[in-house]
């Protein structure tokens, strides 16, 4: 079936940069793109990237831009997001999602917590 | 761009049915077709349950249908049962810097 896989669990401390990966199966990887959303403990969903898997091309929600980069590597089927500068804020669970560019976020992948603390 | 407006909570009993709003702007939920819903349970990943308003992927149950007026889009559950006790959140394309947007989420709870 459909999935994906993300790396595990992080801790940094503030400053420091993560980079999490999120590895597709069983579906044709170009043809879709991947979303990234994240979800601090306690509080609701919040999207922050995208990225056309077929050419490239990103999205980010404006809040990230300049702090997240969003890679793709096609011969492995993994997508990576790699954050900058972090502060205890950005302590949340990190989700990988199918995304096929209009919102419709279809599977998910497990999570990954980052955890930021001196 | 604000996240897309929920009710913090919503409870019925089995059986009945119970309906979740999602207030949006002209800019998302007003404008396009590209609203989803998805069901969280504590600690486990969200589960996309309604796409582009209404269709309902493969494996969902029928007890789930999705609406949308003006800027307002609407979940209901027919027939609660306990399984659907969880967080559910709504999200919408948006034309703002943001691309995509949230809803604030609801608590559904099965008296």
């Amino acid at each position: 079936q459909v999935q994906l896989v993300q790396s595990g669990a992080e801790v940094k401390k503030p400053g420091a940069s993560v980079k999490v990966s999120c590895k597709a199966s069983s579906y044709t990887f170009t043809n879709y793109g991947i979303s990234w959303i994240r979800q601090a403990p306690g509080q609701g969903l919040e999207w922050m990237g995208w990225i056309s898997v077929y050419t490239g091309n990103t999205d980010y929600a404006q809040q990230f831009q300049g702090r997240v980069t969003l890679t793709t590597d096609t011969s492995t089927s993994t997508t990576y997001m790699e954050m900058r500068s972090l502060t205890s804020n950005d302590t949340a669970v990190y989700y990988c999602a199918r995304d096929p560019g209009k919102g419709r976020f279809a599977p998910w992948g497990q999570g990954t917590l980052v955890t930021v603390s001196s | 761009q604000s996240a897309l407006t929920q009710p913090a909570s919503v409870s019925g009993s089995p059986g009945q049915s119970i309906t979740i709003s999602c207030t949006g702007t002209s800019s998302d939920i007003g404008t396009y077709n590209y609203v989803s819903w998805y069901q969280q349970h504590p600690g486990k990943a969200p589960k996309l349950m309604i796409y582009d308003v209404s269709n309902r992927p493969s494996g969902v149950s029928n007890r789930f249908s999705g609406s949308k007026s003006g800027n307002t889009a609407s979940l209901t559950i027919s027939g609660l049962q306990a399984e659907d006790e969880a967080d559910y959140y709504c999200s919408s394309y948006t034309t703002s810097s943001t691309f995509r947007v949230f809803g604030t989420g609801t608590k559904v709870t099965v008296l």
